[in-house]
């Protein structure tokens, strides 16, 4: 595609609901990024994927929070009994290879809010 | 940890005027990045600089690099009120850490007013 897409692009849940958000990187990029922002604040490295290697979970804040990447493209982020402080921007990115040296294109983001 | 640190943390200016911030690490570095962010939305790449250059331009945009003080600065010249957004910097976690993850900073919020 053009460009890294993600859905839905906003996400109202009720506090304990599982959640999942979806991102579509750009066409022939090994790698992807989950990051979450807070509000005023920086990005919060999640998880990465790339290629079929394991991907690194480090980021993830607990055991609540999954991800999976089907095929080497699609990617699904989920968060299971959501908490009001789940409440954030998620981004992904992609980028060609996967190295420091990379630009990272970013998607438009998904904004969740747990009531 | 490997961290940007922007400075100052919000910045108003009248169009026309350049403006500068600043972007403080705390370990070594391969390479250190630029992104701009409108409206809390994707991250939009603006440079990159690695670390044996000194200085780097694109466009209206101007990095530099000082690796002793682990700093960089970002400086927008002739500014626009379009140039308006958050800007962030990102860094690598160089030659001791992996050689994909980026770690970004809390940015700095720029306004320009028309």
């Amino acid at each position: 595609g053009a460009g890294v897409s993600q859905s839905p692009s906003n996400k109202v849940t009720e506090k304990g609901k599982d959640v999942e958000l979806r991102c579509d990187p750009i066409s022939g990029h090994t790698a992807l990024y989950w990051y979450r922002q807070s509000l005023g604040q920086g990005l919060e490295f999640l998880i990465y994927f790339q290629g079929n290697s394991a991907p690194d979970k480090s980021g993830l804040p607990s055991d609540r929070f999954s991800a999976e990447r089907t095929g080497g493209s699609v990617s699904t982020l989920t968060i299971q009994r959501t908490q009001q402080e789940d409440s954030a921007v998620y981004l992904c990115a992609s980028t060609l290879v996967g190295w420091g040296t990379d630009t990272q294109y970013f998607g438009p983001g998904t904004r969740l809010t747990v009531l | 940890s490997q961290q940007g640190e922007e400075d100052p943390q919000a910045l108003s200016i009248q169009e026309g005027e350049n403006a500068t911030m600043n972007c403080s690490y705390k370990t070594s570095i391969n390479n250190l990045q630029w992104y701009r962010q409108n409206s809390g939305r994707g991250l939009v790449h603006l440079i990159l600089i690695r670390s044996n250059e000194r200085e780097k331009h694109s466009g209206r945009l101007r990095v530099t690099l000082d690796t002793s003080k682990k700093s960089s600065s970002l400086l927008i010249t002739a500014s626009r009120a379009a140039d308006t957004a958050s800007y962030f910097c990102a860094t690598d976690e160089g030659s001791g850490g992996s050689n994909y993850k980026l770690t970004f900073g809390k940015g700095t919020l720029l306004t320009v007013n028309p």
